[in-house]
């Protein structure tokens, strides 16, 4: 069990840009979550994933934000014409199917949008 | 609905005593899980300790419990003998009917030497 692993750690980048975070969940976890926490405040849910399929997408999730799971495995999310907004943390956590609560995070992606 | 609120921004308490971290919540599903999450410096979630609401005994995971008053809809962490290492970011969270997770603000505890 290797943990949840994300990539890049760190990401700096200019408004405008689009800007692309992947998420290897720990294996044969078949759920997925990316929430999104800004500085002095809990994580926010952004999307849910069962296997490849995106069952649930909150409200903050604008269409400049695309998730995927292609093959049930990793995940990326992509923001597309970045704002200084979306600076924040960008955390990734999985759950096995049968697990009734436990939700296990990876270490987040940091954007900042300068 | 749920909310999570946690009125402790920050708290320090003394190596080795104990500390509650206080957190309410509201909700109107019937069955829901409450959990706690600590969140050192280096950014990662940690899961510390989870309560179903239909549990009848207070969870308690090593140094940690989780002092859960159902008809006061608190759900307060009690962390004993602090240690230097405990020093981070806690969250409280709870799960109702969605799948995913809500968070409080957080309380940030630093113990002392």
């Amino acid at each position: 069990d290797t943990g949840v692993s994300q990539d890049p750690r760190h990401k700096i980048t200019k408004r405008g840009q689009n800007v692309t975070f992947r998420c290897d969940p720990i294996s044969e976890h078949n759920r997925l979550y990316w929430y999104r926490q800004t500085l002095g405040q809990g994580p926010e849910f952004l999307t849910y994933f069962q296997n490849e399929a995106q069952l649930e997408k909150s409200r903050l999730l604008s269409d400049r934000f695309s998730a995927e799971r292609p093959k049930g495995s990793f995940s990326t999310l992509e923001i597309q014409r970045t704002e200084q907004g979306d600076s924040a943390m960008y955390l990734c956590a999985s759950q096995r199917r049968d697990s009734p609560y436990e939700q296990y995070f990876g270490p987040g992606t940091r954007l900042t949008v300068t | 609905a749920q909310k999570i609120t946690q009125t402790q921004p920050g708290m320090f308490v003394q190596e080795k005593e104990a500390v509650t971290l206080d957190c309410t919540y509201d909700t109107s599903d019937q069955s829901y899980g409450l959990f706690w999450y600590k969140q050192p410096s280096s950014g990662e979630m940690i899961f510390l300790i989870y309560q179903g609401s239909y549990d009848e005994q207070n969870a308690t995971e090593g140094r940690y419990s989780l002092n859960f008053q159902k008809a006061r809809k608190s759900a307060n962490l009690v962390i004993s003998a602090s240690q230097l290492g405990d020093s981070a970011m806690y969250f409280c969270a709870m799960k109702g009917s969605a799948r995913q997770l809500t968070f409080g603000s957080g309380t940030q505890l630093t113990v002392l030497p």
